[in-house]
């Protein structure tokens, strides 16, 4: 199946840092999207992108969808304690015949603030 | 609070038992998603419903089902439990068939 690859794994910056993490598939996706996971709660949606190229902003943080539509990237600028938490990329999966079938994650990339 | 609302948050229960988690979407929305978020795979899709029907499934073994009622509220039934079920269960909901779910705090199921 589609699976996608994030790096890094973890990040340890200092609060004030910008923070880049980026999302890998062998696949093509149409869409990908953005969340965020808090201790003990739910991934939320930060930023969704729907055509290759294209960059978009929420707050301190931007995606973009890459032009191969096999990657994209998240960055946050300026980070800040509440930033800490583990980030997700995702994209839809289609069955064979076009079908949607839920959301394929990243394993996530993990961002913890040192003070 | 997202809206969706999932219960119980945490339950424990003996290999070979059988549970039912609980997920009320936000208000106005047809679909309901359930996922299982464990150290080892990740988030992974389990099954979709639609307005009551089931409409896309993915890694969910035999042993699970799930159903939609009609005031939309979906229930995911656990049964023959094994110690690698453990995890933690989200319910997502959206409006149509975007991509753009909410998802639940989640039930934490621990097998013992």
């Amino acid at each position: 199946g589609q699976q996608l690859n994030q790096s890094p794994q973890s990040m340890f910056i200092q609060e004030g840092e910008d923070v880049s993490m980026n999302c890998t598939s062998s696949s093509i996706f149409n869409t990908w999207l953005w969340y965020k996971q808090d201790p003990g709660e739910g991934p939320v949606l930060l930023i969704a992108l729907y055509k290759a190229g294209e960059l978009t902003s929420n707050g301190r943080l931007t995606a973009q969808f890459g032009i191969t539509r096999k990657d994209s990237f998240l960055n946050i600028s300026a980070s800040i304690p509440s930033d800490v938490g583990i980030y997700f990329c995702a994209g839809p999966v289609f069955d064979s015949g076009g079908g949607a079938d839920g959301l394929t994650f990243g394993k996530g990339t993990h961002l913890i603030i040192q003070p | 609070d997202s809206g969706v609302t999932q219960t119980p948050k945490h339950l424990i229960t003996a290999t070979g038992q059988r549970v039912t988690l609980r997920c009320s979407p936000r208000s106005g929305d047809l679909s309901v998603y359930w996922y299982q978020q464990s150290l080892d795979q990740g988030l992974q899709f389990l099954i979709q419903y639609y307005n009551g029907e089931e409409r896309a499934k993915g890694n969910i073994l035999e042993r699970f089902s799930a159903q939609q009622f009609p005031d939309l509220h979906s229930e995911l039934n656990l049964s023959s439990l094994e110690l690698g079920d453990s995890a933690l269960y989200f319910c997502a909901s959206s409006r149509s068939s975007t991509y753009g779910y909410t998802f639940g705090s989640g039930t934490r199921l621990t097998v013992v």
